[in-house]
């Protein structure tokens, strides 16, 4: 199964806007990309996912480039909460999700 | 309105033991999932239930094995248990099988086998 690919770590200031890479080059035409979060291994909580429109909820944003290869997730004002690793995965046919490594974002004051 | 429910929170069993974990989906969620994360991991999937069949399976042996309930609940089963099952157990559920359904995380059920 194809795998995301995501920076391993990365740093925000509090308080800044946290932008989030993913490369998702292998996706289908009908596979959605889902950005989940999850914090000293508790359930992964789920923050967003789109197909091919930008979306935005009151978590967080949603940028999905216009050949569906690569996305973005925007954090618009990070806090020391937002500390956590942010999985980006593909959602295959059926519904099971494929996670990678993730990105360890840390937020800094 | 209640979240992913798992039970138990926590549990150590000993190597060759059959341990059972269970699973109450978000309410109006018909779908559960099963994932396994190792320490460092991602999780990974094990298998999904719709309709209390097996829909779709991950490449995990047949000592794991699951169940769904008329309520939509569901257990997970782990036969002969080895060192290398010790892992998260985390459910997940959703409203119908397929794409572009949001999905949920319950907290997991942290198996440890000695």
């Amino acid at each position: 199964d194809a795998k995301t690919t995501q920076p391993t770590s990365m740093d925000c200031a509090e308080g800044r806007a946290a932008n989030l890479p993913c490369n998702h080059s292998t996706i289908s035409g009908n596979e959605y990309v889902y950005w989940y979060r999850q914090i000293h291994s508790q359930g992964p909580q789920y923050i967003i996912h789109g197909l091919k429109n930008n979306e935005t909820n009151e978590m967080a944003s949603l940028i999905i480039t216009e050949d569906r290869k690569s996305s973005t997730l925007i954090l618009p004002h990070a806090t020391l909460r937002d500390t956590a690793v942010y999985y980006c995965i593909e959602q295959h046919q059926g519904g099971k999700l494929i996670f990678g490594q993730g990105t360890e974002l840390s937020v800094k004051p | 309105d209640a979240g992913v429910t798992q039970s138990p929170t926590h549990l150590i069993k000993t190597r060759g033991q059959q341990v059972t974990l269970r699973c109450s989906p978000k309410s109006g969620h018909d779908t559960v999932s099963w994932y396994q994360q190792a320490l460092g991991q991602g999780p990974q999937f094990i298998f999904q239930y719709y309709e209390e069949e097996e829909r779709q399976r991950g490449n995990f042996p047949d000592r794991f094995s699951g169940h769904q309930f008329p309520n939509y609940s569901s257990e997970l089963n782990v036969n002969a248990l080895l060192l290398g099952d010790s892992a998260l157990y985390l459910c997940a559920s959703s409203l119908r099988v397929g794409a572009g359904n949001t999905i949920y995380f319950g907290e997991g059920s942290w198996l440890t086998v000695v």
